[in-house]
């Protein structure tokens, strides 16, 4: 079973549309974090959450962490071809240290 | 801020041979290090942890002797494919945490193609 559910998996918009990608768990994370990965390359941490009901903002990225902290959601707004790209959610399994991932969520925005 | 540098960033081998991978924190000492494999359009899987000095810890269904890392000192741990098949044919990357970084770096990954 995969300890954090991303959603959706595939995600094919037209350029200027708003998106939503979430993040589930069944699990209590200490923190969340999202990264953003180009093909070939490792990821990039674009935001770290820690406390339940917090919401970042990242120009036109916004993530929210649930009150629970067991989710987590990334919400783009007036998506653009550069947003293009493979989503992460990751946390850290309980008291381990270890970074565990999401499946992912590819996008791909049109112009 | 913290870097990690992965090599190579591609390597072809020829089936039944071994190729490593090296992993370096350049700018702060990498008590933990983590290796994943990726497969196309897929997440990242972690494979193993490891920690200065010591054993790496595998993951369920990972085969630590034909996956060996080492990670001698605290700037650099090593993954070894031994005798690589086709079917290792993946994107590896390294991820570094440490005492003064406690965030995940990760390295910019290795493409393995096994012939």
């Amino acid at each position: 079973t995969q300890l954090l559910e991303q959603s959706p998996q595939f995600l094919s918009i037209q350029e200027g549309e708003n998106l939503t990608v979430y993040c589930n768990s069944s699990s209590v994370f200490s923190s969340l974090q999202w990264y953003r990965q180009e093909p070939g390359e490792g990821p990039v941490l674009l935001v770290t959450v820690v406390t339940g009901g917090e919401v970042k903002k990242l120009k036109r990225l916004t993530f929210q962490f649930g009150d629970a902290r067991k989710d987590s959601s990334l919400h783009i707004t007036a998506a653009q071809p550069g947003d293009t790209g493979l989503y992460l959610c990751a946390g850290v399994r309980g008291n381990t240290g270890k970074l565990i991932f999401g499946q992912g969520t590819t996008l791909q925005v049109k112009p | 801020g913290a870097v990690v540098s992965q090599h190579p960033s591609r390597v072809i081998c020829k089936s039944g041979t071994s190729v490593k991978i090296e992993c370096r924190s350049l700018d702060f000492q990498a008590t933990t290090m983590f290796w994943y494999r990726q497969f196309p359009k897929q997440s990242l899987m972690l494979m193993a942890t490891s920690n200065e000095g010591s054993k790496a810890t595998y993951e369920q269904g990972v085969e630590k002797d034909k996956f060996l890392i080492n990670h001698a000192s605290l700037t650099l741990s090593t993954l070894t494919v031994t005798s690589a098949h086709p079917e290792d044919s993946s994107f590896y990357i390294c991820s570094a945490s440490g005492r003064t970084n406690y965030g995940y770096t990760f390295g910019s990954g290795t493409r393995l193609t096994v012939v």
